[in-house]
C-alpha cells in the first residue's frame, strides 16, 4: 500500500530553468509534508516543509505547493543549478504519528 | 551538517549473524527513528524511541530491536540476518512534538 507516490523516477532540466517535482498521496489524515534531497553516500537532507493549513511555502529558490483536494504536492526549484542534481523524496506525516511515509524518490539531473 | 552521526559506514555480514548499528543524535533531540532504505526505494520506518522507550513501530519483525540512551545515542540491532536485510539503514532525530526529522548519513549493510 503505497500511500505516498512519486510517479516520475527521473527528471532532466536545463540549468537556469525551473524544476518541478511532483508527489501524490492517498491518506487524507496526512497534515504535514516535507521534501528531502539525497546525494549518493549521504543521508536525506531536509529541504522544505508545508503544513496542511497552507497551500504554499517558499524558502529561497525552493517553493512547495499543496493541493489538498487533489492530494498532490509539488516542489519548484527556480533557477535550477548543477548542485541541485540529486534524488528528491517527498514525505508525509500526520499529527501524533511517529513516522514519516516516503515516496520512492525522483532523480533530478541538471544539465549545463 | 545535521549533527546526526552513524557508525559504521559500511558493514558486511553473513546470513544468520547479528548486527548492531549505532547513531548519535543532536543534543536535545529526544526522539530518534530508524529507517531502512532498500535500493531504488524510499526509506521505510522501522521504529521510534522517545525518552528511551519504543513508542512506534513499522511493519518489521521482532528480530529488529533497538535501544536509546540518555546521552542521545541509540542502537539498532538485527538478529538472524537475512539476505533481504541488505539495505541502507538511516537514523533520524528530532525534538519531540516537532515533525521535521534530521537524518544521519546511514550505514550500508550487506548480507551475504
Amino acid at each position: 500500500d503505497q500511500q505516498v507516490k512519486q510517479n516520475s523516477p527521473s527528471l532532466s532540466v536545463q540549468e537556469g530553468r525551473i524544476s518541478i517535482l511532483n508527489c501524490d498521496y492517498t491518506n487524507s489524515m496526512f497534515d504535514y509534508f516535507l521534501w528531502y534531497k539525497k546525494y549518493p553516500a549521504e543521508g536525506p537532507t531536509f529541504l522544505i516543509s508545508i503544513s496542511s493549513i497552507k497551500d504554499k511555502n517558499e524558502d529561497g529558490r525552493f517553493t512547495v505547493f499543496l493541493n489538498k483536494s487533489a492530494k498532490h504536492l509539488s516542489l519548484h526549484i527556480v533557477p535550477s543549478q548543477p548542485g541541485d542534481s540529486a534524488v528528491y523524496f517527498c514525505a508525509a506525516a500526520y499529527q501524533g504519528a511517529q513516522k514519516l511515509v516516503f515516496g520512492q524518490g525522483t532523480r533530478l539531473t541538471i544539465n549545463p | 551538517e545535521t549533527g546526526v552521526t552513524q557508525s559504521p559506514t559500511h558493514l558486511i555480514k553473513t546470513r544468520g549473524q547479528q548486527v548492531t548499528l549505532r547513531c548519535s543524535s543532536q543534543s536535545g533531540h529526544n526522539t530518534v527513528s530508524w529507517y531502512q532504505q532498500a535500493l531504488g526505494q524510499g526509506p521505510q520506518f522501522i521504529f521510534q524511541y522517545y525518552r528511551e522507550e519504543e513508542n512506534g513501530r513499522g511493519n518489521f519483525p521482532p528480530r529488529f530491536s533497538g535501544l536509546q540512551f540518555p546521552n542521545y545515542s541509540s542502537e539498532l540491532n538485527v538478529n538472524a540476518l537475512e539476505l533481504d536485510d541488505s539495505a541502507l539503514y538511516l537514523c533520524a532525530s528530532r525534538v519531540g512534538g516537532t515533525d521535521t526529522q534530521y537524518f544521519g548519513p546511514g550505514t550500508r549493510l550487506t548480507v551475504l
